[in-house]
């Protein structure tokens, strides 16, 4: 079973549109942490946000925002106001006791049109 | 400091050649991977390396061959590779100690191999 699942496997939207992409995470660990990753057309996954299970706040960075909720195993990324920069491929990733081991979910890719 | 640095950036090769690709961080992170990613593909994790010391082969066929000089240097050695190992190869760090909470990996930009 796939231990990270991003459902949307593309999203497109108007520039200043807000827009959610997804993640569903599975693990029957009780220590883990949660990462979201930006990869533009360039290739360079860029790290976005790190969120430990024993963390539940959700934080806000700017036009970002992250939602976690260990209810429904849920750690769920919403960019306001969309830009065309934005445009890339997102990824969610889940690390357990092995924390050097990552679970990369599919991928969810975002086109801002202008 | 905050970057990892691959080389090359480009890498063409016949199945009958060894090549090398370089990956180098200045972050003092203990722990270097290597990924492999395919078009419209997560990266696949193919080693991990903690302290120097190879800890993670994803049953990684011997045609990769890692190596870690030191701390801040990761290679990956190529050779005999196939069309199908054709794919975008990325290099990332992290700081290795749980311990201190922040187990984030940064990744370079990658070397788009080829292999005819």
């Amino acid at each position: 079973a796939q231990k990270v699942t991003q459902a949307q496997t593309e999203i497109s939207v108007v520039e200043k549109e807000d827009v959610t992409l997804d993640c569903v995470y599975e693990t029957r660990d009780t220590t883990y942490y949660l990462f979201w990753y930006k990869q533009p057309p360039s290739g360079e996954l860029v790290f976005l946000i790190r969120r430990n299970s024993f963390d539940e706040q959700n934080e806000i960075s700017g036009r970002y925002s992250w939602n976690f909720q260990k209810s429904t195993s849920s750690f769920n990324f919403t960019i306001t106001a969309s830009q065309v920069v934005d445009s890339a491929v997102y990824f969610c990733a889940l690390s357990e006791n092995n924390f050097n081991k990552f679970y990369f979910g599919s991928g969810t890719k975002l086109n801002v049109k202008p | 400091d905050t970057e990892v640095t691959q080389t090359p950036k480009h890498l063409v090769m016949g199945m009958t050649n060894k090549k090398s690709l370089k990956c180098e961080q200045h972050m003092g992170h203990r722990a270097m991977y290597w990924y492999k990613q395919k078009a419209k593909k997560p990266p696949e994790l193919m080693f991990v390396y903690s302290y120097e010391k190879l800890s993670i082969n994803e049953s990684v066929p011997s045609r990769f061959s890692p190596e870690c000089p030191n701390s801040s240097l990761l290679n990956l050695h190529l050779h005999a590779l196939q069309p199908e190992d054709s794919a975008l190869y990325l290099c990332a760090s992290s700081q290795g100690q749980i311990t201190t909470g922040y187990n984030e990996q940064f990744f370079g930009p990658g070397t788009r191999l080829t292999v005819l």
